[in-house]
């Protein structure tokens, strides 16, 4: 089993729903958790980045962490052509002291 | 937030030449800096780590003499890409450690 687990997707969604994108994993060390977006032949970029278990909101994204049952989600509300991207979910056991373990990213579509 | 540059965005040689690819980062200083690979559809795979003043940290598999790894100063860490064979091309993005991980927008290597 691997450390990380993301649906690859692809999915595809109309603008303006509401799209889920989700993580399981199996350290239950880990103890930060980020969601990345990646565009085509682009670095990650970060989105998220939240401590423990609980919500945590930005605008349209509200990122979940459920330690209990070893399981993160990125709400996209309100979604946007141009949030079309890869997907990566990420995580580490210290606050950016060691590499992170990313999920294999899923990738969205959403259409105007 | 914190900015990562990537020198060079792509780069072709021919087979058994070496190609360095710099990281910076550019309004922060970060003892430390990661390498990762990623493969068409793939996830980022952490190569090694980057210490500062150190020998950079190689995970299994990677092969230190081929992937040399320089961190000479808290802004820069290289990797060169020594001997390169066509199964090296790949996507190679570096990170740096600030409160969380930044990164860079990649390089692309296509070795012929």
């Amino acid at each position: 089993q691997k450390e990380v687990e993301q649906d690859p997707g692809p999915l595809s969604v109309p603008e303006g729903a509401i799209v889920s994108l989700n993580c399981t994993y199996s350290n239950s060390a880990f103890q930060y958790f980020m969601w990345y977006r990646q565009y085509s032949r682009k670095g990650p970029e970060l989105l998220m980045y939240t401590y423990s278990s609980g919500n945590k909101e930005d605008g349209r994204f509200t990122a979940q962490v459920d330690k209990s049952s070893k399981y993160i989600s990125l709400f996209i509300r309100d979604s946007q052509p141009s949030d079309s991207a890869t997907y990566l979910c990420a995580m580490s056991e210290s606050q950016a002291g060691t590499a992170l373990i990313f999920g294999k990213g899923t990738t969205l579509s959403v259409s105007s | 937030g914190a900015v990562v540059s990537q020198h060079p965005s792509w780069v072709i040689c021919k087979s058994g030449t070496s190609v360095k690819i710099e990281c910076r980062s550019l309004d922060f200083q970060a003892t430390t800096m990661f390498w990762y690979r990623q493969f068409p559809k793939q996830s980022l795979m952490l190569m090694a780590t980057s210490n500062e003043g150190s020998k950079a940290t190689y995970e299994q598999g990677v092969e230190k003499d081929k992937f040399l790894i320089n961190h000479a100063s808290l802004t820069l860490s290289t990797l060169t890409v020594t001997s390169a064979h066509p199964e090296d091309s790949s996507f190679y993005i570096c990170s740096a450690r600030g409160t969380t991980q930044y990164f860079g927008p990649g390089t692309r290597l296509t070795v012929l």
